[in-house]
């Protein structure tokens, strides 16, 4: 296993777009995580699965963010009419159920224009 | 509002000094604590976890906790300039991590 992998590593949109990220966690992990990371902050919250289910969402997102992650495998983050506040890197973490010891994935450096 | 709170740093420590970086949280719920390093443009990467009371010792670091005063501290023996990084630290609450903002370390050669 190699990891949790991202998909794209960068993205450049204009205001407006909509985009999709992608995450693929360490396999035998039933726990993933999406958080975003601005400049000099902490990782911040957006949502959590566990399996397939979404089991908390972080009252921060508005509606124009939404994940998924059908048949508890990889995980999809689409952001839709994008914002300039919404340029951050876009972090993807997963673990096994017992533990909150996350592996993170490189992240998805998103830039709005 | 639950909040993990970290000094900025930077924090600059002479090469093969003790580093000392610490960290308070505000939840009495937590259970587990982590340190994780992040260099710059990269993403964090776990290097401890803590679970109980007292001292944990793996390698060159060694985490601390103490619940009573909600206090977690993590410690760099024999500091190399390769430690140069932000360490975040991190405590669970509630299904997720609440993280610091995390403290630029700087180890001069």
């Amino acid at each position: 296993d190699t990891g949790v992998s991202q998909d794209p590593r960068h993205k450049i949109t204009k205001r407006g777009q909509n985009v999709t990220f992608r995450c693929d966690p360490i396999s035998e992990h039933n726990r993933l995580y999406w958080y975003r990371q601005t400049l000099g902050q902490g990782p911040e919250f957006l949502t959590y699965f566990q399996n397939e289910a979404q089991l908390e969402k972080s009252r921060l997102l508005s509606d124009r963010f939404s994940a998924e992650r059908p048949k508890g495998s990889f995980s999809t983050l689409e952001i839709q009419r994008t914002e300039q506040g919404d340029s951050a890197m876009y972090l993807c973490a997963s673990s096994p159920w017992d533990s909150y010891g996350y592996t993170f994935g490189s992240g998805t450096r998103l830039t709005v224009v | 509002q639950k909040e993990v709170e970290q000094n900025s740093g930077p924090l600059s420590v002479p090469e093969g000094a003790i580093a000392s970086l610490n960290c308070t949280y505000s939840d009495r719920g937590s259970q587990s604590f982590f340190w994780y390093r992040q260099y710059s443009g990269k993403s964090p990467e776990l290097i401890m976890s803590i679970y109980s009371n007292g001292d944990k010792e793996d390698g060159r670091f060694t985490a601390q906790l103490n619940k009573a005063s909600q206090y977690v501290s993590l410690l760099i023996r024999d500091s190399q300039p390769s430690d140069s990084a932000t360490y975040l630290c991190a405590a669970d609450s509630n299904y997720q991590l609440i993280w610091g903002a995390g403290t630029k370390l700087i180890i001069k050669p």
